[in-house]
């Protein structure tokens, strides 16, 4: 079946360093994608998100690139800080469904001192 | 309240005890949403609410499982006879209207289930 998945489970930063996280997709019927960062004992948070009929989108310290033609989707943190190490997820949602997002399994970031 | 809210945030449970969780949406919030977290994993999509309906129930794991929502804002989440494998985080999510191109969900910090 169809899915959203992760490269890499974990990613290890230096603090002050950039950080990029991957994330493939297979449903070429998706049409939204959203990037949520979930802290230890906490709901999932809202970072970014971006439409099919866009490439690229920034927001603050972060941007998200999708890619198409390949099915990838990545999110860049400038200058990672510790407050950003948590588990990232991505998702999808496919045209004409009710919404229902299909999340990836996570990665944890990791950001050294 | 500003967010959404989930209660309890912890509950533990005997094998075959049944369990009710709460989840109250963002004022205005027309849909909502239960998802499950097993330990390290993602998220696993449960039920889906639009007002007091619920088009899709397509995630619910078993019949044990059941939700409902009334006055189109809090909703219920119910496990009946619950089972050492139910154990994990539920968290629910709120969004406005479906059909806006754009929907974020706004999520609670979630109810984590252990059944013993």
């Amino acid at each position: 079946g169809e899915s959203v998945g992760l490269h890499l489970p974990t990613l290890s930063v230096q603090e002050g360093d950039n950080s990029i996280i991957n994330c493939a997709y297979s449903n070429s019927a998706s049409d939204y994608f959203i990037w949520y960062k979930q802290e230890s004992g906490k709901g999932p948070q809202f970072i970014i998100d971006i439409r099919s009929n866009m490439d690229k989108r920034q927001g603050q310290r972060v941007t998200v690139l999708l890619n198409k033609t390949v099915k990838h989707l990545s999110l860049q943190i400038a200058a990672t800080q510790p407050g950003d190490s948590a588990v990232y997820f991505c998702a999808e949602r496919e045209t004409g469904a009710n919404s229902k997002l299909t999340f990836g399994k996570g990665i944890t970031l990791s950001v050294r001192p | 309240g500003a967010g959404v809210s989930q209660s309890p945030s912890n509950k533990v449970t005997e094998k075959g005890k049944d369990v009710e969780l709460r989840c109250d949406p963002i004022s205005g919030h027309t849909a909502l949403y239960w998802y499950r977290q097993s330990l390290g994993q993602g998220l696993e999509f449960l039920i889906y609410f639009q007002g007091n309906s619920a088009p899709d129930k397509s995630g619910l794991p078993s019949d044990r499982f059941s939700a409902e929502r009334t006055g189109g804002s809090v909703s219920t989440l119910t496990i009946q006879r619950t089972q050492q494998e139910d154990s994990a985080v539920y968290l629910c999510a709120s969004s406005h209207d479906r059909v806006q191109a754009k929907n974020i969900q706004y999520f609670g910090a979630g109810t984590r289930l252990s059944v013993l």
